[in-house]
């Protein structure tokens, strides 16, 4: 049961344009979203999250949307940059006694910017 | 602080053997989690602990598979026997308690698992 799921495995944008990265998610119990970022044999890094409560939220170059209705959030990156070019990862967190802090990931997708 | 650190960074092994994978959380973190990732099927939770204690290893994929944190600075990931299937990378992280739902968790590079 894929509850956070990554539809495009992979995205190439030009540097200086819009990258946009979609996620959808299942379970309407999920209380905040999360994205990170991965580089080739590194770990992922944390990138910016949303709580459930709000609709958007915007650190810098990126932005991360989210829709409850359509239980769907998108991760903007404005502009894009070669130095962009990973693995995004789309995340959620439930609440209860013993999810609170667990987090359930999405498949990811390849972002690529080319110069 | 030097982050998540896990060891080894690279481990082939044949099938049938015990491989076990190591990880030293941050410092006065209290949430502990292990990780695989797999093209298939992305980032999938294996199993966590909270103040030493497994909270939920319903990921965790068969009885081959085992984890222990004896104390709050060590936690090992055990696969015994392994298979060819069990090659992927392994993850482990750590966050501080509930903090890390929002904030998210700090990830550690990574064990890349090759059994042969």
């Amino acid at each position: 049961d894929q509850q956070v799921k990554q539809n495009s495995p992979s995205l190439s944008v030009q540097e200086g344009r819009i990258s946009i990265l979609n996620c959808d998610y299942t379970n309407s119990m999920f209380d905040y979203f999360l994205w990170y970022k991965k580089y080739p044999a590194e770990g992922p890094t944390f990138l910016i999250s949303i709580s459930s409560i709000k609709d958007k939220n915007e650190d810098g170059r990126f932005t991360v949307f989210l829709n409850k209705s359509a239980k769907h959030l998108s991760l903007h990156i404005v502009p894009s940059q070669p130095g962009d070019s990973a693995v995004y990862f789309c995340a959620a967190s439930g609440v209860g006694e013993t999810s609170g802090s667990r987090l359930t990931f999405g498949e990811g997708t390849q972002l690529t910017v080319n110069p | 602080d030097a982050g998540v650190i896990q060891s080894p960074r690279h481990e082939v092994t044949e099938m049938g053997q015990e491989v076990t994978l190591r990880c030293k959380p941050i410092s006065g973190h209290n949430s502990l989690f292990w990780y695989r990732q797999t093209m298939m099927r992305g980032l999938e939770l294996l199993i966590y602990f909270n103040n030493n204690v497994p909270i939920d290893d319903s990921g965790m994929p068969e009885d081959r598979f085992s984890a222990k944190m004896p104390n709050a600075s060590f936690s090992t990931l055990k696969i015994q026997p392994s298979e060819p299937r069990d090659s992927a990378v392994y993850f482990c992280a750590s966050s501080l308690g509930v903090l890390g739902r929002r904030y998210g968790y700090t990830f550690g590079s990574g064990t890349r698992l090759t059994v042969v």
